[in-house]
C-alpha cells in the first residue's frame, strides 16, 4: 500500500535549536497539508500545497514556522527557533484535489522541545 | 460555532454493543463526509466515506448522512475492545480544497 513517510519519527532537543520536518506524499498526490496535534487543542491545520504551491499557511507562526516543498516528492516544515510550547505530534498527509477527496497522514513526528 | 462539531466523550459501550458518534457540521454545501479513526499515539486513518443522504455499511460499520439536518453519525455493530480509539469527523470546508475536522469523539469498549 502506498504511504506517506515522514521522519524523523521523533525529535527531543533544546528550545532555540532548529527542527526540520519532512515528508515524502504519496506518489501521484497534488496536495499535501501539515497539521499539528496536541490533547489541548486538537488538529490543527499549519499549511496546505497544492501542485507544490503553498495556498494557506493561516495556522502557521509566520515568525518561527515555514513550510516549503522543493520538489513533489519532499515537503518540510522548520520551526526556527524552537521553543517548550511547540511539543506536539506533526502530521503530514496528501490527498488529490477536491474537497471530495480524503487526506491520507503520515505515522506523524513527535517532537519534545524541552 | 465551529465548522464540525463531535462530542468529545469518553462514550462508553460494552462488547458487542452498538456505538454510535455522532457529528454535526455548519455548511450547508458540504457534499462528501470522512470518518478517521485515531488510535493512542497513532495517526489518523480513514476507515469511512459518505456522500449521498442515507446510509453506507461497510463490515460492521455503517455511515449515515442527513444532509437537511447536517449530522452525519457513525455506527459501529459488535463493538470489540479493538474498536476503542478517537473518531474524527471531517467535512470539506467552504472553499471544497480542505477538510475541516471535528474535534474528536473517544470510544471505549469495555469487554
Amino acid at each position: 500500500d502506498a504511504r506517506v513517510t515522514q521522519t524523523p519519527r521523533h525529535k527531543v532537543t533544546e528550545m532555540g535549536q532548529e527542527v526540520t520536518m519532512r515528508c515524502q506524499p504519496i506518489l501521484g498526490h497534488n496536495t499535501v497539508f501539515w497539521y499539528r496535534q496536541t490533547m489541548m487543542q486538537g488538529l490543527e491545520l499549519l499549511a496546505y500545497f497544492r501542485n507544490r504551491a503553498p495556498l494557506d499557511d493561516s495556522g502557521m507562526p509566520k515568525d518561527r514556522f515555514s513550510a516549503e516543498m522543493p520538489d513533489a516528492t519532499l515537503a518540510t516544515l522548520k520551526i526556527q527557533p524552537s521553543e517548550p510550547r511547540d511539543s506536539a505530534v506533526y502530521f503530514c498527509a496528501s490527498g488529490q484535489t477536491g474537497g471530495d477527496q480524503p487526506q491520507h497522514f503520515g505515522d506523524g513526528t513527535r517532537l519534545s522541545i524541552l | 460555532q465551529k465548522e464540525v462539531e463531535q462530542n468529545s466523550g469518553p462514550l462508553s459501550v460494552p462488547e458487542g454493543a452498538i456505538a454510535s458518534l455522532n457529528c454535526t457540521y455548519s455548511d450547508r454545501g458540504s457534499q462528501s463526509f470522512f470518518w478517521y479513526r485515531q488510535y493512542s499515539g497513532k495517526s489518523p486513518e480513514l476507515i469511512m466515506f459518505i456522500y449521498s443522504n442515507g446510509d453506507k455499511e461497510d463490515g460492521r460499520f455503517t455511515a449515515q448522512l442527513n444532509k437537511a439536518s447536517q449530522y452525519v453519525s457513525l455506527l459501529i455493530r459488535d463493538s470489540q475492545p479493538s474498536d476503542s480509539a478517537t473518531y474524527l469527523c471531517a467535512v470539506p470546508n467552504n472553499a471544497g480544497n480542505m477538510l475541516t475536522f471535528g474535534g474528536g469523539t473517544r470510544l471505549m469498549v469495555k469487554p
